[in-house]
């Protein structure tokens, strides 16, 4: 079956520092790809998606490229800030039986100190 | 456009009561989705709505768990009796297309004591 398995957490960093959270993917068929962010208190946002081979999501300094050869999404970001500072799940959606059915990872934690 | 509305947003209750989750999704949306994350683990898919129908409720962990969309707008999940293992954040979500690209609700964090 399909699966989503990322970097466990946490991850800390000082700000202005480079950010690389892993993720990579198990599909039978060409799924898409997204990252989600959830702050605290809040619900999970979109924060980036890629739906095919090779395209490059990018929103808010945060980029992942699609690798199909090596079922990987890396989230990255040159120059993370205090307010980056959230639970990042990785995804992806293919089409089964049931449908377009999105799975999840486990969510990496990311603190940013100042 | 109003967001994806949770109620409540938490519920502490004992093992063997009834409690009902509410979710508000966006207007429009004819897909709705149930996810829960338990122990800070994986978020895992539970059903998801096309309008009023269940399309896939392939996640649903047993018979414990009863979710309906009476009229295609909002939605309840409901825990009857609730055991301890149930408890986490339950998710709820909401998209014009099925093909990925939700928007979240804030999650009801529920604990059976």
């Amino acid at each position: 079956g399909n699966s989503v398995t990322q970097m466990e957490g946490p991850v800390t960093l000082s700000e202005e520092a480079f950010l690389t959270i892993n993720c990579t993917y198990t599909a039978t068929g060409y799924p898409s790809l997204f990252w989600y962010v959830q702050y605290p208190g809040e619900g999970l946002q979109l924060l980036l998606k890629a739906t095919k081979a090779d395209d490059k999501g990018s929103n808010k300094g945060f980029e992942a490229t699609y690798r199909k050869e090596t079922t990987s999404f890396h989230l990255e970001k040159g120059s993370v800030q205090v307010s980056d500072s959230a639970v990042y799940f990785c995804a992806l959606s293919d089409k089964g039986t049931g449908g377009f059915k999105t799975i999840f990872g486990a969510g990496t934690r990311l603190f940013v100190k100042a | 456009e109003a967001g994806v509305t949770q109620f409540p947003s938490h519920s502490v209750i004992e093992k063997g009561q009834t409690v009902t989750l509410r979710c508000d999704p966006i207007s429009g949306h004819d897909n709705l989705y149930w996810y829960r994350r338990v122990m800070g683990k994986e978020i895992k898919f539970l059903l998801h709505f096309v309008k009023e129908s269940k399309q896939d409720e392939s996640g649903m962990p047993n018979n414990r768990f009863l979710a309906e969309r009476t009229g295609g707008t909002y939605s309840t999940l409901k825990v009857q009796p609730a055991e301890l293992e149930d408890s986490g954040v339950y998710f709820c979500a909401s998209s014009q297309v099925e093909t990925g690209g939700y928007t979240f609700g804030s999650g009801t964090r529920l604990t059976v004591v």
